[in-house]
């Protein structure tokens, strides 16, 4: 069962360059989202796609952009990286309910220097 | 500022004794979800409330929906190190899929 899968799992970058996060899921969930983890804190949505072909900001979207591009898949773009933006992103998908589990990718460990 | 807030941040606390986390919002939900982290790991449900008043329980802990759908608490009764984790919770209002989390509990267990 694979679940959720992110890559990369690390990743550094230059401020100023740019990248994309890919993450994949195989339960047939309709919601996807996207956060942002900073040490010791808790998680911060970025953006969320309620359905393939729509997607909505977060509480951080600033930086980010985002594409569904199918049911299975939900990449993040950094279009130009700052150090701010240093943090561990994590993947989460689940059944279009408001009260159904999410499940989350490994994440991935980004360094912007 | 993030729609859910938990209490307390940070607990140190030695085996075998009780704790209670919140989770305490200005905000309306449909359900609250808690969640448990472990380093390097994303998080894994732990249980949903969806009703107001609602108690659950799951072994040594218990979980509480507050009658006014805005808080939850978490208890844990003769915590084990194995209990060490990041606890948070998560909402969405209703008719809204955005599923937002808590600023999260570190919780550490000493033998």
């Amino acid at each position: 069962n694979a679940g959720v899968t992110q890559t990369p799992k690390f990743q550094v970058l230059k401020t100023g360059q740019s990248m994309t996060l890919q993450c994949a899921q195989d339960m047939n969930h309709n919601s996807m989202y996207w956060y942002r983890q900073d040490p010791g804190m808790g998680l911060r949505l970025i953006y969320y796609s309620a359905s393939e072909g729509t997607t909505d900001k977060g509480e951080v979207p600033n930086g980010y952009n985002v594409s569904r591009l199918n049911k299975r898949e939900f990449s993040l773009r950094l279009e130009s990286a700052a150090p701010s933006q240093t943090s561990v992103y994590f993947c989460a998908s689940r059944l279009r309910s408001m009260n159904t589990e999410a499940f989350f990718g490994q994440g991935t460990r980004l360094t912007v220097v | 500022t993030q729609l859910l807030e938990q209490s307390p941040q940070f607990l140190s606390i030695q085996e075998g004794e009780n704790l209670t986390v919140y989770c305490n919002s200005s905000s309306v939900f449909s359900s609250l979800q808690w969640y448990r982290q472990e380093p390097g790991e994303g998080p894994v449900l732990l249980v949903t409330v969806v009703t107001g008043g609602e108690v659950k329980k799951l072994k040594r802990l218990t979980f509480q929906f507050g009658d006014a759908r805005k808080d939850s608490s978490l208890h844990i009764t003769a915590a084990q190190p194995g209990d060490t984790g990041l606890y948070l919770c998560a909402g969405a209002l209703f008719g809204n899929e955005k599923l937002t989390f808590g600023t999260g509990t570190r919780l550490t267990i000493i033998p």
